[in-house]
């Protein structure tokens, strides 16, 4: 356990409507990420960051945004969601020094 | 970009039994990385390794490094319901700086009958 909460831990919403993920962590992590994991696809990246205010795109970021204002909060923002955006979120950490990162518990989202 | 091919996708298998999965890519990776995801939740790391060659194990779990390094292997001795689950090999992008990202296999998915 690397002190990693996710909310909400589960969320319906309608299409269009503005989403917002939370990924909190509790020991100082330089390195946080937000994953989607969908049936066939595996876990795929969609932004990660490397510090406050310091955030990078991963191979599906389209659609979403991220905002790093804390070291201990990273949140993703789908600012009009979309049905191909139900899926299931996981934040993760990197351990410092290594290359190993650790998991939340997730956050499914349900687009109708 | 870099991509792992797991396999298989899935076993089904008796509990008891021995299980091998694989990891290969046509890149070379420095660091192995197994997960296992249980129904619901979030992945959780297994094993990491590091060297080319390394034997690593966790309980009924063992890991190998390969020596090419471009592979890497996970066996699970006598296997048992609580082993059910999708198994995810990891490793870090080549590239530096800023830029600490993994590259997931698809996993495998494991049931285990009783």
């Amino acid at each position: 356990d690397a002190g990693i909460t996710q909310s909400p831990r589960h969320k319906v919403t309608e299409t269009g409507t503005p989403v917002t993920l939370r990924c909190h962590q509790t020991e100082n992590h330089r390195y946080m990420y937000w994953y989607r994991q969908d049936p066939g696809h595996g876990l795929r990246l969609i932004h990660y960051s490397y510090g406050v205010k310091d955030t990078d795109k991963g191979e599906v970021s389209d659609g979403y945004s991220v905002s790093r204002s804390k070291t201990e909060d990273f949140l993703l923002t789908l600012e009009s969601a979309t049905s191909s955006q139900t899926s299931v979120y996981f934040c993760a950490i990197m351990l410092s020094g290594t290359d190993t990162q650790y998991f939340g518990p997730g956050t499914r989202l349900t687009v109708l | 970009g870099q991509q792992l091919n797991q396999s298989p996708q899935s076993m089904f298998i008796q509990e008891g039994e021995d299980v091998s999965m694989n990891c290969t890519s046509s890149s070379i990776f420095n660091t192995w990385l197994w997960y296992k995801q249980d129904p619901g939740e979030g992945p959780v790391l297994l094993i990491a390794l590091y060297k080319a060659g390394e034997l690593t194990s966790n309980g009924r779990l063992t890991a190998q490094f390969g020596i090419t390094r471009k592979d890497s292997f996970l066996n699970i001795s006598a296997s048992i319901p609580s082993d059910v689950g999708i198994y995810f090999c990891a490793g870090p992008q080549a590239s530096g700086g800023s830029n600490y990202k993994l590259t997931f296999g698809k996993g495998t998915l494991l049931t285990v009958n009783p």
